[in-house]
């Protein structure tokens, strides 16, 4: 089991751009939440999706981002017209179910570091 | 609103040198806390929870509720303890927990041979 992937590692975009982050869960795990760590801050969470739902986006900026994790394919989180303060690292985490206490079954991408010019 | 406060940035000792890496926490209900730790290179991964009240490694964090605290302590430190270390927080959101965290803003460890 490779764990949780995520790509690309790094990625540059221009201001104006958009940035499409990828995370492809452990196998067997039907659960992602993703994580924005801004320079010198801790992690934020963003949003928690299952398989084709949204389940809490409460940490999601109001505009231009988005996320998905279709029926099939990898969860996508999505920034439309990157600014420089979307700069960051993007980490992913996956889980298997919703259990008694499934944050000890949570296991994190590697991340993926955002830069916009 | 959660919070999760980690007053030092960065935090060096000697090898062998008792480790104290502090955590504050404000929450109205009944928290979980953990560690987290992430070495050189590697992924975030936890270390303890508060729940289990188990020694990984050598570290132990006892919850003070008085004191609204989650202090990770280890008696005597290794070398391979230096990484950055997080403490989160979750809390009951409608009776289920989840993977909805909240983080402090990390120590990084460092201890010297």
């Amino acid at each position: 089991n490779a764990g949780v992937m995520q790509n690309p590692r790094h990625l540059v975009r221009r201001r104006g751009q958009e940035a499409r982050l990828r995370c492809s869960p452990m196998k067997g795990h039907s659960h992602v939440y993703w994580y924005r760590q801004l320079p010198e801050e801790g992690l934020k969470f963003m949003v928690y999706l299952q398989k084709e739902n949204i389940i809490d986006e409460s940490g999601m900026p109001k505009e231009r981002f988005s996320a998905e994790f279709p029926k099939e394919g990898p969860s996508i989180l999505r920034i439309q017209q990157v600014v420089r303060g979307d700069s960051a690292a993007y980490f992913c985490a996956s889980s298997p179910q919703i259990a008694r206490e499934p944050t000890e079954k949570l296991f994190f991408g590697s991340g993926t570091q955002l830069s916009v010019l | 609103a959660q919070r999760v406060t980690q007053p030092e940035k960065l935090l060096s000792v000697f090898k062998g040198a008792p480790v104290e890496l502090k955590c504050n926490y404000s929450y109205s209900g009944s928290p979980e806390l953990f560690w987290y730790v992430q070495y050189s290179r590697q992924r975030l991964q936890l270390l303890l929870r508060h729940i289990s009240r188990e020694s990984i490694k050598g570290f132990t964090a006892d919850l003070n509720k008085g004191e609204t605290s989650f202090h990770l302590k280890k008696p005597f430190a290794q070398e391979e303890d230096s990484a950055m270390y997080y403490c989160a927080l979750s809390g009951d959101a409608g009776g289920t927990s989840y993977g909805k965290l909240t983080f402090g803003q990390g120590t990084i460890l460092t201890v010297h041979p």
